[in-house]
């Protein structure tokens, strides 16, 4: 079975430029989680979404980050305009549920992108 | 505030040799998930064990098995026979309910040949 999958898989742009990273769930899974990995910060939730819809973005850093999900396969995180301080790598995770009723969801990561930003 | 200590930053082992990584945390809550990851040098972020905190028995998992003490909120990690591949990043990750996944700042274990 196919894991969780991201796209681009390194990515290197300049300050100002647009960024966007993908993310393809485990087919069934209904949550889907955005993280950022830094050595100064760790790993940091950014948002994620059950049944499409996002629950908490709270994490999000500032408006110049949005994260979408317009169907259960597929999401983005965009990052608009980029600096040099969101260089980082950003995981994508998936889990079958994260209500509170919260059972065993594990979650599943991808790869990661690893985001630099010149 | 929920709050996870990983007390090793750095441990070195020799290779065979059994290797214990502690973890406490911090929850008022009395129902949560204990989770483990492993994070190699080549930075994919892997499910290794979990525990739930009424489960009446350790979680097993191959050569992983959780040390799950709950009064004392600690869910230390005890791998088996270690092996080069076990050279990583290991993070404690609980999560209470009504929450996500609370993320310690993991220690970094290098098993010597």
């Amino acid at each position: 079975d196919a894991g969780v999958i991201q796209s681009p898989r390194h990515e290197v742009t300049e300050m100002g430029q647009e960024v966007t990273l993908r993310c393809k769930p485990i087919s069934g899974h209904n949550s889907l989680f955005w993280y950022r990995q830094t050595m100064m910060r760790g790993l940091e939730l950014l948002i994620y979404f059950n049944n499409n819809v996002p629950i908490d973005d709270s994490g999000m850093p500032e408006d110049r980050f949005s994260a979408k999900m317009p169907n259960a396969s597929f999401s983005t995180l965009k990052i608009q305009p980029s600096e040099p301080r969101d260089s980082a790598v950003y995981f994508c995770a998936s889990s079958l549920t994260s209500g509170p009723e919260w059972g065993t969801d594990t979650q599943y990561f991808g790869p990661g992108t690893r985001l630099t930003v010149l | 505030a929920q709050k996870i200590t990983q007390t090793q930053p750095g441990m070195f082992v020799q290779e065979k040799e059994a290797v214990t990584l502690d973890c406490t945390y911090d929850t008022s809550d009395p129902s949560y998930g204990l989770f483990w990851y492993k994070q190699p040098s080549s930075g994919e972020m892997i499910f290794l064990i979990y525990q739930g905190s009424y489960d009446q028995q350790n979680a097993t998992e191959g050569r992983y098995s959780l040390n799950f003490q709950k009064a004392r909120k600690s869910a230390n990690l005890v791998i088996s026979a270690s092996q080069l591949g076990d050279s990583a990043m290991y993070f404690c990750a609980p999560r209470p309910s009504n929450y996500q996944l609370i993320w310690g700042a993991g220690t970094k274990l290098i098993i010597k040949p």
